[in-house]
């Protein structure tokens, strides 16, 4: 069965600094992998996502994520962070056909000023 | 443009009663589908539904029903609220097909259930 894994419940970066959100999946086949953001009280927005090709996707808001098969992981990246990231990060796998989703248990997200 | 909208925000139950969150989507998508949030466990999906007269289970559906009769509405049925179905429910939609094969879901802004 798919699964994606996000190891950390929090992640604390102080503005303007780097930021990485992990996460780790198991598939069978050929990974479609997702990352969404939730702020508060919202539904869940798109960031970006990964098909094939290139391993380094570019997404929305200026984040990025680095597809790496060998450890089968999708990190989430930043180059600098800001206080308004600060959100509920989600990595997730398309498990089978159509988009069926596959949701990590989510990474808390805070950016301190 | 709407996008997804659902219906109520917020609802409090007792034990046993029903009720029928509502979504209603205007982008034309063939996907359909409803998750449930609860802390520490991400979303999980309850049921979808790739086009109207045809829905299928997702990973939790005890204790749900659902519907599509049109291609725009999907609601969620709760026959008889149980305290383990307080949760925030999102219903999402998409297009199939095209050439990635992996469309983008579109949220909706939630529903809060508390059960009692």
């Amino acid at each position: 069965a798919q699964s994606v894994a996000q190891p950390e419940d929090q992640v604390n970066v102080a503005e303007g600094n780097p930021l990485t959100v992990k996460c780790t999946y198991s598939v069978s086949g050929n990974p479609y992998l997702f990352w969404y953001v939730q702020y508060p009280n919202r539904g869940l927005q798109f960031l970006l996502k990964y098909i094939t090709g290139d391993n380094l996707v570019k997404g929305s808001y200026g984040f990025e994520a680095e597809f790496n098969k060998s450890q089968t992981s999708f990190h989430l990246k930043k180059p600098s962070a800001l206080v308004s990231d600060s959100a509920l990060y989600f990595c997730a796998v398309r498990d089978g056909g159509y988009n069926k989703l596959i949701f990590g248990a989510g990474t808390r997200l805070a950016v301190h000023p | 443009n709407a996008g997804v909208t659902q219906t109520p925000k917020f609802q409090v139950l007792k034990t046993g009663q029903s009720m029928t969150l509502q979504c209603a989507q205007d982008m034309n998508h063939e996907y359909m589908s409803w998750y449930r949030q609860d802390p520490g466990m991400g979303l999980r999906l309850i049921h979808y539904s790739v086009g109207a007269g045809i829905t299928d289970q997702g990973e939790v559906p005890n204790g749900y029903n659902v519907s599509r009769s049109t291609t725009e509405d999907f609601p969620l049925r709760l026959l008889s609220a149980a305290p383990s179905q307080t949760s925030v429910y999102f219903c999402a939609s998409s297009y199939l097909g095209g050439a990635s094969g992996a469309n983008v879901l579109t949220f909706g802004a939630g529903s809060r259930l508390t059960v009692l």
